[in-house]
This record gives C-alpha cells, structure tokens and sequence, in this order.
C-alpha cells in the first residue's frame, strides 16, 4: 500500500523555527513530485510546496523566503524546514504525492497531517 | 495567480437528492481541474481528476464536467456517506490553488 506519515509538528512561538518530515513507502518515492498542503482550523485547503523528482522547488508567497522543503530520496522522505513562524502558519500540514510521474500536479495520496501550532 | 470560485459554499440536502457543486476558474485552466472530498478530521480524498475521470473505487454516483472555465462536480442519489466537504483545485500552473469548499450537511 502507498503510504505517507508525517511527523514533527507541535506548539512553537512566533519566530521560531520547526521541521516536518514525510516518510513513504509503497512506491517508487524518487519519481514522483511531492508536495505540502496545509489547512487552519476551520479553514480550506492551501497548498504550501513542492519538491519534483528532478529537485526543483515551488512556494506560494506567504512562504517564500521563510520556508524550505527538500527530499532525501535514500530515506524516502520529505522535509519542510519552517521558520520565522507566524501566527498564521498554524495549521495542520499534509504531505501529498503527485498522482501521475507526467502531468499535472494533483494529488492521489495524503498522509494523516500533523498539527503545528504557532503561539505564544 | 488562477483563482478557483467554488460555489455554493455550503448546502443542506436529503438523502437521495442530485447536487451540483461549481468552480470557476480565474482564466483557462483547459481540463487540469481535481476534486477532493474532505471528512472532518480526515485527510482530503481525490474523487476526480482531469475534470471528469473518476478514481478508482469512486463510486459512479459521482460526476464531473467542464464547460469553459466553469467545472461542476454532480452527485446524483446523496448517499449518507456522502455529506462531507468537497474542494476543487486547479493544476494548470503554480500557485496551485483551491476553491474555497463546499460543505455538504443533511437537510
């Protein structure tokens, strides 16, 4: 079965900074674009990165600049390195998989979400 | 940036009614339009991609369709497992971007 869990979240003051990990199994996790999709309390669904095979990065704005994400392909993980936390960061963060090696960037797998709560 | 504007964003229905939920993209997205059903607490579930293929294991009850840069997701025969949260999202381009949900609760 493909799978995706994520790790890392927790409570962090405005400022600092947090670490989310994604690790897969159950597919060849090396070719596949990989992505983070986060949704506040109560609110819809933000896609925050991406990661493709080839290594290359995407952000939405509010992100840039404050937030990294990166894979390590012989660990079949995902990161996302996340800093000078605001108040609106918190959220639950998913990690998603690209659906299709080709194509568009949609999702067929999420992992379970982990909460990250940015507060003093 | 391809805004994504669902609508309704929330609707009352029984079971076994026909409901229609739109999105309208900001420009032409061509078909690179998914839908997602959302339980609370639960990650998002793709339904359909390229606006109209259904996932597997979807159940055919479910239905999508495009005209232009309007995309609608029909569920014929509500099911009681169906009343749940129901996002679109636009992979044309980055940003990725989402429609802003509709909530499906029973009448």
């Amino acid at each position: 079965d493909v799978q995706l869990l994520e790790s890392g979240g927790g409570l962090v003051q405005p400022g600092g900074s947090l670490r989310l990990s994604c690790t897969a199994s159950g597919f060849s996790f090396d070719l596949y674009d990989m992505n983070w999709v986060r949704q506040a309390p109560g609110k819809g669904l933000e896609w925050v990165s991406t990661v493709t095979g080839g290594f290359g990065t995407h952000y939405v704005d509010s992100v840039k600049g404050r937030f990294t994400v990166s894979r390590d392909n012989s660990k079949n993980t995902l990161y996302l390195q996340m800093s000078t936390l605001r108040a609106e960061d918190t959220a639950v963060y998913y990690c998603a998989k690209k659906a299709v090696t080709g194509g568009g960037n949609w999702f067929d797998t999420w992992g379970q979400g982990t909460l990250v709560i940015v507060s003093s | 940036d391809i805004q994504m504007t669902q609508s309704p964003s929330s609707l009352s229905a029984s079971i076994g009614d026909r409901i229609i939920i739109t999105c309208r993209a900001s420009q032409n997205i061509d078909s690179y339009l998914a839908w997602y059903q959302q339980k609370p607490d639960k990650a998002p579930k793709p339904l359909i991609s390229a606006a109209s293929t259904l996932q597997s294991g979807v159940p055919v009850r479910f239905s999508g369709s495009r005209s232009g840069t309007d995309f609608t997701l029909t569920i014929t025969s509500l099911q009681p497992e169906d009343f749940a949260t129901y996002y679109c999202q636009q992979y044309k381009s980055y940003p990725v971007t989402f429609g802003g949900g509709t909530k499906v609760d029973i009448k």
